[in-house]
């Protein structure tokens, strides 16, 4: 099955600083990436996805890369603000027969310090 | 719209004792999921409807079991609890297979 591995486990940048979070995935089939946000003691809420014939996309002050021959995907925040700061959770969705099953990393605590 | 929403939202049980955790989604979609969220592991499948009438096992299934009971609900059922079970529990929908999954608040389960 599919295999997403996050890094880094966790970050802690200053206010206005930029933020990167990697993960890679194991099945070539994959093809949808989001990119989730949970605060503490919160659901997680979807903040960004890509699609495996995108290369990137953005808004507003995040984005996100993917590089389907390396499979590997990024999400970068800009101009980080202490209300960026939560949990964040790469997924993949596994290809063929497991079509819209998705597989998580192990999620990044980011903490943006004023 | 409530969106997704899960009772209750919390519940302590003994160990080899029974209990359903209940999803419903007011959104029209399709799909459905339940996932189980502990520290330091993300959150994994335990269970899959990609639509009424069908479901399917995820990575981490032993120990429950699933029944769509129509497009609106999912429910999970914990046959004989064991502390391993321990965890916060999501419930989470989306359109059709491969889009954007709506989270509901989570049900965070304590077996003693």
């Amino acid at each position: 099955g599919e295999n997403v591995e996050q890094h880094p486990s966790t970050l802690s940048v200053q206010e206005g600083d930029s933020a990167v979070i990697k993960c890679t995935y194991s099945d070539s089939a994959s093809n949808y990436f989001p990119w989730y946000k949970q605060e503490l003691g919160k659901r997680p809420q979807l903040i960004i996805d890509i699609r495996s014939n995108v290369g990137e996309k953005k808004d507003q002050r995040i984005a996100v890369t993917l590089n389907k021959t390396a499979k590997h995907f990024s999400l970068h925040i800009t101009e980080t603000q202490p209300e960026d700061s939560a949990v964040y959770f790469c997924a993949a969705s596994q290809g063929g027969t497991s079509y819209g099953k998705l597989t998580f990393g192990q999620g990044t605590i980011l903490t943006v310090h004023p | 719209n409530a969106g997704v929403t899960q009772t209750p939202k919390f519940q302590v049980l003994k160990t080899g004792q029974s209990m359903t955790l209940q999803c419903a989604q007011d959104m029209n979609h399709n799909s459905m999921y339940w996932y189980r969220q502990d520290p330091g592991m993300g959150l994994r499948l335990i269970y899959y409807s990609a639509s009424e009438g069908t479901t399917d096992k995820g990575e981490v299934p032993n120990g429950y079991n699933v029944s769509r009971l129509n497009k609106r609900e999912f429910s999970l059922r914990l046959e004989s609890a064991a502390p391993s079970q321990t965890s916060v529990y999501f419930c989470a929908s989306s359109p059709t297979e491969g889009r954007e999954q709506y989270f509901g608040p989570g049900t965070r389960l304590t077996v003693t």
